[in-house]
């Protein structure tokens, strides 16, 4: 089936040192987005991929960075951890708008999400 | 800036009755999705239901309905027979439609609702 797969599912870090999240597609979208979840709170946009051009929400922090090396994978970097960054992280797909003129719907399908711990 | 209110952090409802969750949101655009994304504990979010703006007619599926009120930026989801597998959070989420903005594709989340079915 074609899903959105998040790797690995349960990451422990200490403080400080750097992480990267994992996040694949099988369903060859042209979108991708980065949230961050904290405990029972709503999905926050760190930023988002349009195939290759990348699109930082002005809140998101400078220790957030992200790489779309290919269509299928985007991953997601936490230069230096803090104990504030602990949360859970979901990756989204969608196809793109452009091709389309730019009207119509395009549905978000959401990974299972990285519990992200740092110690 | 669209904002997105749930005023319910905690709902519950005995299974096979009904239960109405509520939404309101801010936002000066005329032309917009509505959705409500249902994340069950340690599980994926999924879309439940999606509602466009322009469109005068409440979206179904099946026991799931909306009530969009467009004045009164209003949303909610009404859950019909309700079952186990509906406790989950609910999240109620805005999108723009405008796709000359620079938030078009961008969800912005309510803060959830959680929905207890008891037996």
């Amino acid at each position: 089936d074609a899903m959105v797969i998040q790797n690995p599912r349960y990451q422990v870090t200490q403080f400080g040192k750097p992480v990267t999240l994992s996040c694949s597609q099988t369903l060859n979208h042209n979108v991708m987005y980065w949230y961050q979840q904290k405990s029972s709170q709503a999905p926050k946009l760190l930023f988002h991929y349009y195939d290759k051009d990348f699109n930082n929400e002005a809140d998101t922090p400078d220790n957030f960075q992200s790489r779309r090396p290919n269509t299928s994978f985007c991953f997601l970097d936490i230069r230096s951890p803090g104990l504030g960054d602990a949360a859970m992280y979901l990756c989204a797909t969608s196809r793109g708008w452009r091709a389309a003129g730019g009207r119509g719907y395009n549905e978000q399908f959401f990974g299972p999400g990285t519990r992200l711990t740092v110690l | 800036a669209q904002t997105v209110t749930q005023s319910q952090p905690e709902m519950s409802v005995q299974e096979a009755e009904t239960v109405t969750l509520s939404c309101t949101y801010d936002t000066s655009e005329s032309d917009y999705y509505l959705f409500w994304y249902k994340q069950p504990p340690s599980r994926q979010m999924i879309l439940v239901i999606r509602q466009e703006a322009y469109k005068q007619q409440n979206a179904t599926e099946n026991r799931f309905s909306v009530n969009f009120q467009k004045a009164a930026k209003s949303f909610s989801l009404k859950i019909s027979d309700s079952q186990l597998g509906d406790a989950a959070m609910y999240f109620c989420a805005y999108r723009s439609a405008d796709a000359g903005g620079t938030s078009y594709g961008k969800l912005t989340f309510g803060q959830g609702t959680i929905l207890t079915v008891h037996p």
